[in-house]
Parts: structure tokens; sequence; C-alpha cells
């Protein structure tokens, strides 16, 4: 079974600064893998995925993720964070023929934004 | 407009009774789900539905019941509630079945009390 760990369940950086959320899976065949973002009070929305195209990976909103094979990661980044990124982050994985396409999720990062 | 729409929002009830929520996605999908994320944030996939079909069904109370009258509606029904089932549910639905890497699109959330 794949699973999901996303380091650090709170994350603060100041406005303008780098951003970088952490994930690393853990999944038997070559996985494919999300980041959602979720807003207050609100549903997931889709930031990014890697479907085994390129490994560097560009998504809404200025971020993007960088899968590496070696680490088993695929961390979140953003160049300079804006006060509207401030949301819950989570990180996905599914399999091929693994759970009829259901996603395992990490337990989520709560990104703070500082002005 | 809304690609995938819950009802209702907010939902407030006592022990021991029965409720549903209702799910309808307008983006011609074929495959919807429902997940349950708990008070520390944490979403675990429920159930899925391919064409009427129930093709995954994790380790939930079989007082959890999905039903889905057509491809556009995946309904869950649950019986004799418990404390323990306060979360927010969350519907999904993707596009193509079999496909690891599709999509998920959300709905906005559900939040059940259950008092």
């Amino acid at each position: 079974a794949q699973s999901v760990t996303q380091l650090g369940s709170h994350v603060s950086v100041s406005e303008g600064a780098l951003v970088l959320l952490r994930c690393n899976y853990s999944s038997s065949v070559p996985p494919y893998l999300f980041w959602y973002v979720q807003y207050p009070n609100q549903g997931l929305q889709l930031l990014l995925k890697y479907t085994s195209a390129a490994t560097l990976v560009k998504g809404i909103n200025g971020f993007e993720a960088e899968f590496k094979k070696s680490e088993t990661s695929f961390h979140l980044t953003k160049p300079s964070a804006h006060m509207s990124d401030a949301a819950e982050y989570f990180c996905a994985v599914s399999v091929p023929g693994g759970g009829a396409d259901g996603l395992t999720f990490g337990k989520g990062t709560h990104l703070i934004i500082q002005p | 407009d809304t690609a995938v729409s819950q009802t209702p929002k907010y939902l407030v009830t006592q022990m021991g009774n029965d409720k549903s929520i209702k799910c309808e996605q307008n983006l011609g999908h074929d495959t919807m789900y429902w997940y349950k994320q708990d008070s520390k944030k944490f979403l675990k996939i429920m159930f899925s539905y391919n064409n009427k079909e129930l093709i995954i069904n994790e380790t939930v109370p079989n007082r959890f019941s999905p039903k889905s009258p057509d491809k556009a509606h995946l309904n869950l029904h649950i019986n004799s509630l418990e404390l323990g089932d306060s979360a927010v549910y969350f519907c999904a639905s993707s596009h193509i079945q079999g496909v690891a890497n599709n999509e998920q699109f959300f709905g906005p959330g559900t939040r059940l009390t259950v008092l």
C-alpha cells in the first residue's frame, strides 16, 4: 500500500519569502503524485500533479514541485509567498491499479504567511 | 455553474438519527467519491462509484451507504449516527475510471456535527 508523509503540520513564512512544503511518499510501484490546496471552509483544489512526464511540475498560483525518485520526495515550492497563499496543503499519491483511483493523502501542512 | 456541489453545507443532528448528504457533479465525469476529513484535517477515502458500481469500499461501518441514482449523483446515507461521525465529508469526481493519474474535483464539503 502507498503512503504519504508531510513533514511539518505548520509552516510559517514571511510574505515575499520562499515557501517550501515537504512531502515524501512510499510506493511499491511508480506513483502519481498530487498537491491540493484547501482554503478555509472550502473544498480541495488541485495545484499540480506528477504523472511520470517531466520531473519538475509547474502548477497554478506560481507553485511548482519536483519529483525526486532517489529521495522519494515531491516537495512543493513557491519563490515568493503571498498573503493569499495561507491555506492547508495536502500531498496525495495514487498508483495504477491500486485502490481503484482513490487518493491517499498526507496529513496536511498549514501554511501561515506573516506580514 | 458549480462543478461539484453538495447539500447541505452544514448538518447538525442528534445521535441515533439517520441523515443523508447529496452530491451532484455537472462535469460529465464517470467516477465519484466520498472522503471523510476528521478534526485533525486528515482525509481518507470512503467510497468510489463508477457507472453505478461500487469499486472501492474502505473499512467504513456499514451504517454508511453510498447511493447513486445516476452518473451525476452520489449520495451518502448514514444510519444511527454516532459522535465519532462528526467530520467534514467531501464528494469528488474524476473523468476516466481506471486512470490513477486523473485529477479529482472536490465539492465544498458538508460539515456534520453529531450531538
